[in-house]
């Protein structure tokens, strides 16, 4: 069974930029939540989909958004980049609301 | 919100002696407790998860401590090998895997 996907793997982009990380889920999970990983602060709750839902959302700032499709693939954007959104990005799937959550290898964003 | 502190921030042990990693939660309404374990340059892996209608759990060589009373629970790693090096994190949230609050993490170094 594969696992959680996340593409790209690695990002560079530059200040003011925008930029769309994707996550496919392990098959048949329809929960997805998204993590940032940074030195200084961990890994930080960002927001939760399910059913194509936002059911949960982190203390981060508008510019940070989210959605899930049909197929419970789900992707984040991340709007007008600062040097601080650099980070790893994680994504993790669960089978339910309830279940266990299962993390991809992330993407690594780095923006300068 | 919930915070989770997490202890020793860095953890060195002998090959075949064990290890001991502790986490205090504040909020009482938490009542799943993951832990994962990250290696260099992947996402984290679940290794082991207590729910709070349990005191205990154990799998091989990997066992979970829960103390809702004192809200902290503990990994325990018994015949730590080398393999067993990386950092470690525990979690809380209130009923499943969807919003984890995170403790800073442990680097767990074995040491031959």
């Amino acid at each position: 069974k594969a696992g959680v996907t996340q593409t790209p793997r690695y990002l560079i982009k530059t200040r003011g930029q925008q930029v769309t990380l994707s996550c496919s889920p392990i098959s048949g999970h329809r929960s997805v939540s998204w993590y940032q990983q940074t030195p200084g602060q961990g890994l930080q709750f960002l927001f939760e989909y399910f059913s194509e839902t936002q059911r949960n959302k982190g203390n981060f700032p508008g510019r940070f958004s989210g959605r899930q499709f049909s197929n419970s693939r789900s992707e984040m954007n991340v709007s007008t980049l600062e040097l601080g959104d650099s980070a790893l990005y994680l994504c993790a799937s669960s089978l339910s609301t309830t279940a266990e959550a299962f993390f991809g290898q992330g993407t690594r964003l780095t923006v300068v | 919100g919930e915070n989770v502190e997490q202890h020793p921030s860095t953890l060195s042990v002998q090959e075949g002696d064990s290890a001991v990693i502790k986490c205090t939660y504040s909020d009482s309404a938490s009542n799943y407790f993951p832990w994962y374990k990250q290696e260099l340059g992947k996402g984290p892996q679940l290794i082991i998860d207590i729910r709070s209608n349990v005191g205990e759990k154990k799998d091989q060589r990997i066992a979970v401590t829960l103390n809702k009373t004192a809200k902290h629970f503990s990994l325990h790693i018994t015949e730590t090998q080398p393999e067993d090096s990386a950092v470690y994190f525990c979690a809380a949230s209130i009923g499943g895997a969807q919003k984890l609050v995170f403790g800073q993490g442990t680097r767990l170094t074995i040491n031959p």
